[in-house]
């Protein structure tokens, strides 16, 4: 089963900022917060993940808390393009043979 | 673009027949991993493959089996066909080794069994 919670849907105005929770209260200190999103039949699409330090690259930005047991993803500035179902996954540190374990995401709808 | 390429796009087959699907990783990854994607559902883990062996499996049964080439490319067989196999067969590649692994995925190959 997946160990992370997410809200099964939201909804964001185009040129807003959309975020993103997620709950994983149960991570280990060695397991890392992955973030993809797929949009509409394509393959699943990686965005970012961190450990315990909020992280940022040129699509979103990662905000940890400092108990690590949530995040949010941060996409700044939301087009119509990014309209797609978000998945929050937990995965160890080291673990190049683990699965990823996805749960049933977030669907993101931004709108203009 | 992830540099993950997996053909054929699109399948057809009839119940009890038997598919192969393929994979090339991206360039430099030498781990491949296979999930199944049905409608409406997040992926689940088939099995994943390096150094030609595979290394770890999902709950999946025997029907479904792998295999590796030395170019770390990848094939998916699935046996005797069920209508309940008709769904998106992704594959993602990562490097073993790497500071996180990151697994990145192809677009699929959708299969339809009738």
């Amino acid at each position: 089963d997946a160990k992370t919670t997410q809200p099964p849907s939201m909804d964001c105005a185009e040129g807003r900022a959309a975020n993103l929770p997620c709950n994983h209260s149960t991570i280990s200190g060695n397991e890392y917060v992955y973030w993809y999103r797929q949009i509409h039949s394509q393959g699943p699409q990686y965005i970012i993940h961190g450990l315990k330090n909020n992280e940022t690259n040129e699509m979103a930005s990662l905000i940890i808390t400092e108990d690590r047991k949530s995040s949010t993803l941060i996409l700044p500035h939301a087009t119509l393009r990014d309209t797609a179902v978000y998945y929050c996954i937990v995965r160890g540190l080291g673990q190049a043979g683990t699965a990823l374990i996805f749960g049933k995401g977030t669907t993101l709808s931004v709108s203009s | 673009d992830a540099g993950v390429t997996q053909s054929p796009t699109h399948l057809i087959k009839t119940r009890g027949q038997q598919v192969t699907l393929r994979c090339s990783p991206k360039s430099g990854h030498d781990t491949v991993s296979w999930y199944q994607q049905a409608l409406g559902q997040g992926p689940q883990f088939i099995f994943q493959y390096y150094e030609e062996e595979e290394r770890q499996r999902g709950n999946f049964p025997d029907r479904f089996s792998g295999h590796q080439f030395p170019n770390y490319s990848s094939e998916l067989n699935v046996n005797a066909l069920l209508l309940g196999d008709s769904a998106l067969y992704l594959c993602a590649s990562s490097l073993e080794y790497s500071s996180q692994e990151t697994q990145y995925f192809g677009p699929g190959t959708r299969l339809l069994v009738l």
